[in-house]
């Protein structure tokens, strides 16, 4: 069990630009959620997979944010156009799922995000 | 949708006891978990309920009460290190997706 690695660990870009993470969850995991936290805030939901199908993506979220789970294995969150209010710390986890018990989130350690 | 209520702070005395509140409103409701945050890191697994009662893990013990969509966090003997955010999560829908509260900020003082 190597844990859940997000990559980059940070990352700074210009308004406008296009940035892309990636998540490689624990590898039994079927499950894989991303969040998005502020300072002072709970993580927010984004978006989650089982295996490769994507389940839910936030209403929140505009059309600029979009991810993918290839193959069901890692994941990336990309985000299209990005504005000042998109910084944050971006954070995966991953869980199994036997489709009855909940088994806990495990997290990476985030990308953080910087749009000047 | 989901929405969950907690205390935004509590302080607490080096060996005392604290308990951390949180209700929720969410529909298709499967269980409540808690989660630690320390400034800079991610966030860590603490317990989890799916019926009523009360969990032991330790020195942390958790309650759930679902009629009243209502559980805490409660921390005995209280040591500096427990000085973290503390987050109640639910997980709800057919899915099971996770959805978390605004946390709470513990600080413990000697």
């Amino acid at each position: 069990d190597t844990g859940v690695s997000q990559n980059p660990r940070h990352k700074i870009t210009k308004r406008g630009q296009n940035v892309t993470f990636r998540c490689d969850p624990i590898s039994e995991h079927n499950r894989l959620y991303w969040y998005r936290q502020t300072l002072g805030q709970g993580p927010e939901f984004l978006t989650y997979f089982q295996n490769e199908a994507q389940l839910e993506k936030s209403r929140l979220l505009s059309d600029r944010f979009s991810a993918e789970r290839p193959k069901g294995s890692f994941s990336t969150l990309e985000i299209q156009r990005t504005e000042q209010g998109d910084s944050a710390m971006y954070l995966c986890a991953s869980s199994s799922w036997g489709g009855v018990s909940n088994s806990p989130l495990h997290f990476g350690n985030g990308t953080r995000l910087t749009v000047t | 949708g989901q929405s969950l209520e907690q205390p935004s702070e509590v302080t607490a005395v080096e060996g005392a006891i604290v308990q951390i509140n949180c209700t929720y409103q969410t529909s298709g409701f499967y269980g409540l978990s808690w989660y630690q945050q320390h400034d800079g890191g991610a966030p860590t697994f603490l317990s989890y309920n799916a019926l009523d009662g009360l969990e032991e893990t330790g020195r942390f013990s958790s309650f759930l009460s679902r009629s009243d969509s209502y559980g805490y966090l409660l921390l005995q003997e209280l040591q500096m290190k427990d000085s973290a955010s503390y987050f109640c999560a639910v997980g709800s829908g057919g899915y099971q997706k996770v959805t978390f509260g605004t946390g709470t900020k513990l600080q413990v003082i000697p």
